[in-house]
C-alpha cells in the first residue's frame, strides 16, 4: 500500500524551529518528486516546497524561501522539512504528498494524514 | 492573494450538473497542465483531476475537467451528498517556479 506518514508536528516557539519527517512506503521513492503543502485554519491550501527525485531540483513558494529547507533521504525513504524562524503564520497543518512524476510537482497523487504545527509563545 | 482565482462557493442539488471554475494567466494555466483536488472535512486533500483532464484510478467518471487559454474547469455531473467538498485547482507557475493552488471553492449540496 503507498502510504505517506508525517511526523513532528507541535508547538513551536516564535522565532524557533521544528523539523518535520515524511516516512514513505508502497512505492520507489527516489522515482518521484515530493512537496509539502500546508493548509492554515480555516484558509486553502498553500504549497510551500518541492523536491525532485534526486534531489537536486528544490523550490520554495517566497512565503517561506530563507526559512525553510526541504531535503530527502532516499536511502531511507524519508522526506524532510526543517523549518526556522517560525511566526504564527506558520501555523497549520502541514502534508507531504508525492508527485505523479519526477518533476511533475503540482500534480500530487499521494498525500499524508498531516501533522499539525502550532506557533505561540 | 492566490494568482489562481476560484469562486469561493459553488452550490447545486442532487442529480445536476456543475461547474467550478479556475482563472489564472499565461504563466500558469495557459502554459501549463492544471490540476483538481477534492477535500472532505477533516480530511486530507485528494487528486481528481491531472494534466486537465485525466481522472486517477477510482475517480468516478462524474468528474471531468477541461481548460481553454488561461481558464480552466471541473464539472460534476449527476451531483451526489458526498460531493459536498472543498475543490482546488493547481498548476505550475513558471514565473514563481512552483505550483499554485486556487483558492478552493466550497460546494453545498442542497
Amino acid at each position: 500500500e503507498v502510504q505517506l506518514v508525517e511526523s513532528g508536528g507541535g508547538l513551536g516557539q516564535p522565532g524557533g524551529s521544528l523539523r518535520l519527517s515524511c516516512a514513505a512506503s508502497g512505492f520507489t521513492f527516489n522515482n518521484y518528486a515530493m512537496n509539502w503543502v500546508r493548509q492554515a485554519p480555516g484558509k486553502g491550501l498553500e504549497w510551500i516546497s518541492g523536491i525532485g527525485g534526486s534531489g537536486n531540483n528544490i523550490f520554495y513558494a517566497d512565503s517561506v524561501k530563507g526559512r525553510f529547507t526541504v531535503s530527502r533521504d532516499n536511502s531511507k525513504n524519508r522526506l524532510y522539512l526543517q523549518m526556522t524562524s517560525l511566526t504564527a503564520e506558520d501555523t497549520a497543518v502541514y502534508y507531504c504528498a508525492k508527485a505523479l512524476g519526477m518533476r511533475e510537482f503540482p500534480a500530487m497523487d499521494v498525500w499524508g494524514q498531516g501533522t499539525t504545527v502550532t506557533v505561540s509563545s | 492573494q492566490s494568482v489562481v482565482t476560484q469562486p469561493p462557493s459553488a452550490s447545486g442539488t442532487p442529480g445536476q450538473r456543475v461547474t467550478i471554475s479556475c482563472s489564472g494567466g499565461r504563466s500558469n494555466i495557459e502554459s501549463n497542465f492544471v490540476h483538481w483536488y477534492q477535500q472532505l472535512p477533516g480530511t486530507a486533500p485528494k487528486l481528481l483531476i491531472y494534466r486537465n483532464n485525466q481522472r486517477p484510478s477510482g475517480v468516478p467518471d462524474r468528474f471531468s475537467g477541461s481548460k481553454s487559454g488561461t481558464s480552466a474547469s471541473l464539472a460534476i455531473s449527476g451531483l451526489r451528498s458526498e460531493d459536498e467538498a472543498d475543490y482546488y485547482c493547481a498548476a505550475w507557475d513558471d514565473s514563481l517556479s512552483g505550483p499554485v493552488f486556487g483558492g478552493g471553492t466550497k460546494l453545498t449540496v442542497l
